[in-house]
């Protein structure tokens, strides 16, 4: 069981815009940054998003994130079928979780 | 181009041991902590150990302490996992990742992965 809770699927059609959701507590998304990954299968994970809300070079402003309280969440608008692919949030933990705690991951399908 | 490449991963039985390899390259090895993170089968990453750049420290989570021992040869630029005494919970997919510090703090995090090598742990 995972310290940080996502929902284990999501959906959308071309296009469309969505969200994935990660909850945690006060000792780690209440207290740090969050981080995304992107994990096509067989692929090494990517980083999506930074420090809550930072985008690496090269990654599309499609893809964006936000945090709020203990709860944080990545958007993507403009669907594409490449981006049918498993996502996971992360955080640094205080607590004796930590110090690195991950989501159990969601996997998002292109209809 | 930044290129993490592991391997050394297979299928052992319990209380067997096993080396893995993470090879570094496009990046200054020698300045960078490093990790490994695992992923078992139908589950989410775990974090599973951090090495500092220099080496002087480790870290490791409480589910691996004294039996998975992390170590760096910055001359090979190279990672390892030595993995003793292995469970059957061990089994995983095994990712090492560069760290953006050279040492672990919560600043900071990991921005590039390998692609994994499997471990399995089974009779």
């Amino acid at each position: 069981q995972s310290v940080l809770t996502q929902p284990p699927s999501a959906s959308g059609t071309p296009g469309q815009r969505v969200t994935i959701s990660c909850s945690g507590s006060s000792s780690n998304i209440g207290s740090n940054y969050v981080y995304w990954y992107q994990k096509l299968p067989g692929t090494a994970p990517k980083l999506l998003i930074s420090r809550n809300n930072q985008r690496p070079s090269g990654i599309p402003d499609r893809f964006s994130g936000s945090k709020s309280g203990t709860s944080a969440s990545l958007a993507i608008s403009g669907l594409r079928s490449e981006d049918e692919a498993d996502y996971y949030c992360a955080a640094w933990d205080d607590s004796l979780s930590g110090p690195w705690v991950f989501g159990g991951g969601t996997k998002l399908t292109v209809l | 181009e930044v290129q993490l490449l592991e391997s050394g991963g297979g299928f052992v039985q319990p209380g067997g041991s096993l080396r893995l390899s993470c090879a570094a390259s496009g990046f200054t090895f020698s300045l960078y902590a490093m990790s490994w993170v695992r992923q078992a089968p139908g589950k989410g990453l775990e974090w599973v150990s951090t090495i500092s750049a220099s080496g002087d420290s480790t870290y490791y989570a409480d589910s691996v302490k004294g039996r998975l021992t992390i170590s760096r040869d910055n001359s090979k630029n190279t990672l390892y996992l030595h993995m003793n005494s292995l469970r059957a919970e061990d089994t995983a997919v095994y990712f090492c990742a560069k760290y953006t510090h050279f040492q672990l703090q919560r600043q900071d995090y990991f921005d590039y992965w390998g692609q994994g090598t499997l471990v399995t742990v089974s009779s």
